[in-house]
């Protein structure tokens, strides 16, 4: 079955180390995405790439990191530099620059410090 | 500042009854919109979607209409089921900008409950 896979589901963080999400897809899309969720704010774009050892930043770049070395993973990285990390983190890819393509996401990572 | 805004966070509504979802957005670039449905603890899930040169598209259950000179779409349910109970996000893309419906910004979501 293609779609998108994140782990860990649950990933807890001590104060001041940097954590590492992955995202892997096996759909072909040209496109990833990683989005934070938190209660009453919907979702953030963080960062985005739309083409292998392409990436921009979103909205919410401050704090995190991405790399795109292969067209099937987009790992996140939540540093230490983030203030507030504790959050609903959500994966997605989309086929590319296909008018009327859409979106598809992970199941979410969440993750919390502590 | 939020550029799409659904100002209604939950609504209620009886099975077999319609459920209107609403979104408002400011930013006159966007051209094409999409709704999601999410359960908590899940990725969301694409609904419907539809591109500014239309003012309606329908699946089945599922209608979006959308008003351009308001900045308004709305997403009709109908008729709602106990599953189609979860957080319902408003997206919105600007694809003349950016060539692709990939940067979507989404609203705060709206909780629906059907109620038996």
């Amino acid at each position: 079955d293609g779609g998108i896979t994140q782990s860990p589901k649950y990933l807890f963080r001590k104060e001041g180390q940097n954590v590492t999400l992955s995202c892997e897809q096996n759909l072909n899309h040209d496109a990833m995405y990683w989005y934070r969720q938190d209660p009453g704010q919907g979702l953030r774009l963080i960062y985005y790439s739309q083409i292998v050892n392409d990436f921009q930043k979103g909205d919410i770049a401050e704090g995190y990191s991405v790399s795109r070395e292969k067209k099937e993973s987009f790992p996140l990285t939540v540093t230490s530099a983030q203030k507030n990390p504790t959050a609903f983190y959500l994966c997605a890819s989309s086929p590319g620059s296909v008018i009327g393509n859409t979106i598809y996401f992970g199941e979410g990572s969440w993750l919390t410090v502590v | 500042d939020q550029q799409v805004k659904q100002n209604s966070p939950s609504l209620s509504v009886q099975e077999g009854r319609i459920s209107i979802l609403n979104c408002d957005y400011t930013n006159s670039m966007f051209d094409y919109f999409l709704w999601y449905k999410k359960y908590p603890a899940e990725g969301p899930t694409f609904l419907i979607s539809i591109s500014s040169i239309k003012d309606k598209n329908e699946d089945g259950r599922f209608t979006v209409f959308l008003n351009k000179s308001a900045k308004h779409l709305s997403l009709h349910i109908v008729p709602s089921q106990p599953g189609d109970s979860a957080v319902y996000f408003c997206a919105a893309s600007a694809l003349r900008n950016t060539g692709t419906a990939s940067k979507l910004t989404f609203g705060t979501g709206t909780r629906l409950q059907v109620t038996l």
